[in-house]
């Protein structure tokens, strides 16, 4: 079946860039998506990217896809500590709203 | 616009019982899904509803049942709780049912004791 996987934790510095990266299967992909969870909350989508675009930006937020790899990134630029939380890459199967989550990665901003 | 309503937000049943969770979508949504996150499990699709039908089904034994309303408000249900059903079971409202923009509620805790 389709999966998604992501690196489980990353830490950095207070206004470096962060990249967070996710790796999917589903060949069929048509949007891939980055949301983000913070403690007690739900989730909160980030930005999304079409299949035959391969970035996309928005404001800090950095979107690399590599469809030939099957590789997803999100670079965060000049992290900030309310950055910190869960992120979540989801890819949507062809039909419908069902979306396959990886496991999350953990950002810790340290100030 | 207020947000995804879920209700309630804790609760606490025990083995055998049955629960049923309710989900009010943001006004205009008429695409509502249902997520069940663990710690082991992470986020794993439940359902997904669209103008009261069922488009999409998880991979979930049948004690777990769902229902959309004509207001779009959508219930799930589960039934014959075991241990293992402990979780935060999340809500999703969309404008559009084909383009995977959820706007999440903050979930329902529930704890099998």
């Amino acid at each position: 079946g389709e999966d998604v996987e992501q690196s489980l934790f990353l830490s950095v510095r207070e206004g470096d860039s962060s990249v967070i990266n996710c790796t999917y299967t589903d060949s069929s992909s048509t949007y891939l998506y980055w949301y983000k969870q913070e403690p007690g909350a739900g989730l909160q989508l980030l930005t999304y990217i079409f299949s035959n675009m391969d970035m996309k930006q928005d404001q800090r937020l950095t979107v690399l896809l590599n469809k030939k790899d099957k590789h997803l990134s999100l670079r965060i630029a000049d992290t900030q500590t309310g950055d910190s939380a869960i992120y979540f890459c989801a890819d949507r199967l062809a039909y419908g709203n069902k979306l396959v989550f990886g496991a999350g990665t953990i950002l810790r901003v340290k100030s | 616009k207020a947000g995804v309503t879920q209700t309630p937000r804790y609760l606490i049943k025990t083995r055998g019982q049955q629960v049923t969770l309710s989900c009010s979508p943001i006004s205009g949504h008429r695409s509502v899904s249902w997520y069940q996150q663990t710690p082991g499990q992470g986020l794993q699709f439940l359902f997904e509803y669209f103008s009261e039908t069922q488009r999409n089904k998880g991979n979930f034994p049948g004690r777990f049942s769902g229902r959309q309303f004509s207001n779009s408000r959508s219930e799930m249900n589960v039934s014959t709780l075991e241990l293992g059903d402990s979780a935060l079971y999340l809500c999703a409202s969309s404008p559009d049912p084909n383009t995977g923009e959820l706007f999440f509620g903050e979930g329902s805790r529930l704890t099998v004791l």
